[in-house]
C-alpha cells in the first residue's frame, strides 16, 4: 500500500536551516508529483510547494518562496524540503502528500513531522 | 486570511445534514480549477473525501458529497455520525498565484 513517511523535524534556531525528507513507497514514485503542506499550531493547513515528477516544473507560495526548496531524488524514492533562513511562524507541522499534478487532489498523504523554530 | 473563504464551523445532530461552503474567486474556483476536500483529524494524517468537485475516492461513504457552482464550492454530509466530528478544508489551484491554495477550514460538531 502507499506509504509516506516524514523525518527530519526537529527544534531548530531562527535563522538556521532544516531538511526534511519524505520516503516513498508502495507505488512508482517517479510518476507522481509531490507537495508539501503544513500546519501551524492551532491553524488550517497551508501549501507550501509542489514539484512534477521529473524537477522540470516547481511552485511555491509566497510565504516560503527564496526560502525553501523543493527537491527529490527518484532513485531513493525521496522527497525533500530544504529549509532556509527557518522564522518563528515556520513552526508547525509538515505533511508531504501525492498528487499527479498541481491542480488534482493531494490523495495521500504522511503523518507529518513537527518542526519547531525558537530561540 | 485564507484565499478560500469556509465557515469556521457547523454542527448538527446525528443523522442530519450539514453542508459546508468555500467561496473563492476568479482566479481559483471561478476559473474553473478543481476543487478538493479532506477531512483532518488532529494527530492524523489528512484524508481526500472529495476531488475535481464531486467524486469520492474508494472507501469514502457517499454520505459526502460535493457541488460547484461559479466561484464557490460546497461539501455535504448527510446521515451525521459522531465519528464526523472533524476538521474539513477545501482546496483549489490558484492561476495568478500559481499554486494551490486551501480555505480556513471549518470545524464539524455533532451535538
Amino acid at each position: 500500500q502507499v506509504q509516506l513517511v516524514e523525518s527530519g523535524g526537529g527544534v531548530v534556531q531562527p535563522g538556521r536551516s532544516l531538511r526534511l525528507s519524505c520516503a516513498a513507497s508502495g507505488f512508482r514514485f517517479n510518476n507522481y508529483g509531490m507537495h508539501w503542506v503544513r500546519q501551524a499550531p492551532g491553524k488550517g493547513l497551508q501549501w507550501l510547494t509542489f514539484t512534477s515528477y521529473d524537477e522540470s516544473n516547481k511552485y511555491y507560495s509566497e510565504s516560503v518562496k527564496g526560502r525553501f526548496t523543493i527537491s527529490r531524488d527518484n532513485s531513493r524514492n525521496t522527497l525533500y524540503l530544504q529549509m532556509n533562513s527557518l522564522r518563528v511562524e515556520d513552526t508547525g507541522v509538515y505533511y508531504c502528500a501525492r498528487s499527479s499534478s498541481p491542480r488534482a487532489g493531494l490523495y495521500y498523504w504522511g503523518q507529518g513531522t513537527q518542526v519547531t523554530v525558537s530561540s | 486570511q485564507s484565499v478560500l473563504t469556509q465557515p469556521p464551523s457547523v454542527s448538527g445532530a446525528p443523522g442530519q445534514r450539514v453542508t459546508i461552503s468555500c467561496s473563492g474567486n476568479t482566479s481559483n474556483i471561478g476559473a474553473d480549477n478543481d476543487v478538493h476536500w479532506y477531512q483532518h483529524l488532529p494527530g492524523r494524517a489528512p484524508k481526500l473525501l472529495i476531488f475535481a468537485d464531486t467524486n469520492r475516492p474508494s472507501g469514502v461513504p457517499d454520505r459526502f458529497s460535493g457541488s460547484k457552482s461559479g466561484s464557490s464550492a460546497s461539501l455535504a454530509i448527510t446521515g451525521l455520525q459522531a465519528d464526523d466530528e472533524a476538521d474539513y478544508y477545501c482546496q483549489s489551484y490558484d492561476t495568478s498565484l500559481s499554486g494551490c491554495v486551501f480555505g480556513g477550514g471549518t470545524k464539524v460538531t455533532v451535538l
